[in-house]
């Protein structure tokens, strides 16, 4: 199993630039969710869902979008790229039961200048 | 205020020495979560806890459900451990997991 998968590691995007963040899981986990981690803070939610279908905002959704039309994929959407996403990004994925631990993609480092 | 607070923000250790970190949330919660992250790198999960106690090698995490506190403990602490260690709550409401800030950890030859 390959896990939780992302791309790319690393981007950079001007002001205004959109760009997707790819993420995939082999696990068949329905609950899928995008963080961001800035210094000095906790991961944040942006994004989750519970299944295909199903998607729900989080903590900081403003400026993605994200989809989820099979149960792999989670990708998610920068609309219009500011300076305040520079940020890393990590997605992750866990079955629904209370007791499920949540396994993590390596992240995405972006920058935008 | 967040909903999970870690102490200390920061450690510092000499080899050998026994390590504690300490999480306190303020919700109801299903599971209690740490993970551990390298520098630049990603992030894993050590345990899962919904109660009492569990151990992984030198690695023991304990939990007190009515005092809504959980301990990371570390025992003869190694350079490797050098890490940022992150405690998360899933509520017992809703599938969303919170996070504390983490700690992090270097632990000196």
């Amino acid at each position: 199993n390959a896990g939780v998968t992302q791309t790319p590691k690393f981007q950079v995007l001007k002001t205004g630039q959109s760009m997707t963040l790819q993420c995939a899981q082999d696990m068949n986990h329905e609950y899928m969710s995008w963080y961001r981690q800035d210094p000095g803070m906790g991961l944040r939610l942006i994004h989750y869902s519970v299944g295909a279908g199903i998607t729900d905002q989080g903590e900081v959704p403003n400026g993605y979008n994200v989809s989820r039309s099979t149960t792999e994929d989670f990708p998610l959407r920068l609309l219009s790229a500011a300076p305040s996403q520079t940020s890393v990004y990590f997605c992750a994925s866990s079955g629904l039961g209370r007791y499920n631990e949540q396994f993590f993609g390596p992240g995405t480092r972006l920058t935008v200048l | 205020k967040n909903e999970v607070e870690q102490s200390p923000q920061n450690l510092t250790a000499q080899e050998g020495e026994f390590i504690t970190i300490n999480c306190s949330y303020s919700v109801g919660i299903s599971a209690l979560h740490w993970l551990q992250q390298h520098p630049g790198g990603g992030i894993v999960s050590l345990f899962m806890l919904s109660s009492g106690k569990k151990k992984h090698g030198r690695l023991i995490a304990t939990i007190n459900i009515q005092e809504k506190h959980s301990s990371l403990h570390i025992t003869a602490s190694h350079p490797r451990d050098s890490a940022v260690y992150i405690c998360a709550v899933r509520k017992n409401t809703g599938n969303q997991f919170y996070f504390g800030t983490g700690t992090s950890l270097t632990v000196i030859p």
